[in-house]
């Protein structure tokens, strides 16, 4: 059972374009919620996070946005560039329900074509 | 500073063997997990080590385990090895606890299984 689903499994942008990446959850528990990228041959790294008190963090060319009642966030990157493409994590925990276990997506491939 | 390092990158075992796995946080970080990542299956939580002390568990057969030492370093075992053992280990390393606050990853382990 997938809690954390990101269910594009690729996205293809042209360079300067809006890359727009989602993920949808359903534990309602989850109050902590972060976006890892990812290249190849390498460990993840953190990207940007959000708390459910919140529905929005900006961090330079990168958004989430949180919207707790359809249980969806997504991550925007304005303008996308080619270093960009790499595979994008969703995270969540909720730390508010004891259960810190972080809980992931299977991951959206990001290609952006120059 | 230095990142998370991880020992060694790349590993093939047979069925029926045991491995062990290392893996050294950043200075001044106590907290270590382990994640599984298979192709398509996303990270998968093993566990996490907090100043020496195992304190959550994903969903894994008792063949996987691991330990944290005084320095905070980290190593996974996984004894009695199959097939579907192989996979990319990640180990992530955090000031405090997993769940909320981002983690930083090292580069994994390759672990083949023939």
């Amino acid at each position: 059972d997938q809690q954390v689903k990101q269910n594009s499994p690729s996205l293809s942008v042209q360079e300067g374009r809006i890359s727009i990446l989602n993920c949808d959850y359903t534990n309602s528990m989850f109050d902590y919620f972060l976006w890892y990228k990812k290249y190849p041959a390498e460990g993840p790294t953190f990207l940007i996070s959000i708390s459910s008190i919140k529905d929005k963090n900006e961090d330079g060319r990168f958004t989430v946005f949180l919207n707790k009642s359809a249980k969806h966030l997504s991550l925007h990157i304005v303008p996308s560039q080619p270093g960009d493409s790499a595979v994008y994590f969703c995270a969540a925990s909720s730390a508010s329900g004891g259960s810190y276990i972080p809980t992931f997506g299977r991951g959206t491939s990001l290609i952006v074509h120059p | 500073k230095a990142g998370v390092t991880q020992t060694p990158r790349y590993l093939i075992k047979t069925r029926g063997q045991q491995v062990t796995l290392s893996c050294s946080p950043i200075s001044g970080h106590r907290s270590v997990s382990w994640y599984q990542q298979t192709p398509g299956q996303g990270l998968q939580f093993l566990f996490e080590y907090f100043s020496e002390t195992q304190r959550n568990k994903g969903n894994f057969p008792g063949r996987f385990s691991g330990r944290q030492f005084s320095n905070s370093r980290s190593e996974m075992n996984v004894s009695t090895l199959e097939l579907g053992d192989s996979a990319l280990y990640l180990c992530a390393s955090s000031t405090g606890t997993a769940g909320n606050q981002p983690q930083h990853f090292g580069d994994g382990t390759r672990l083949s299984i023939l």
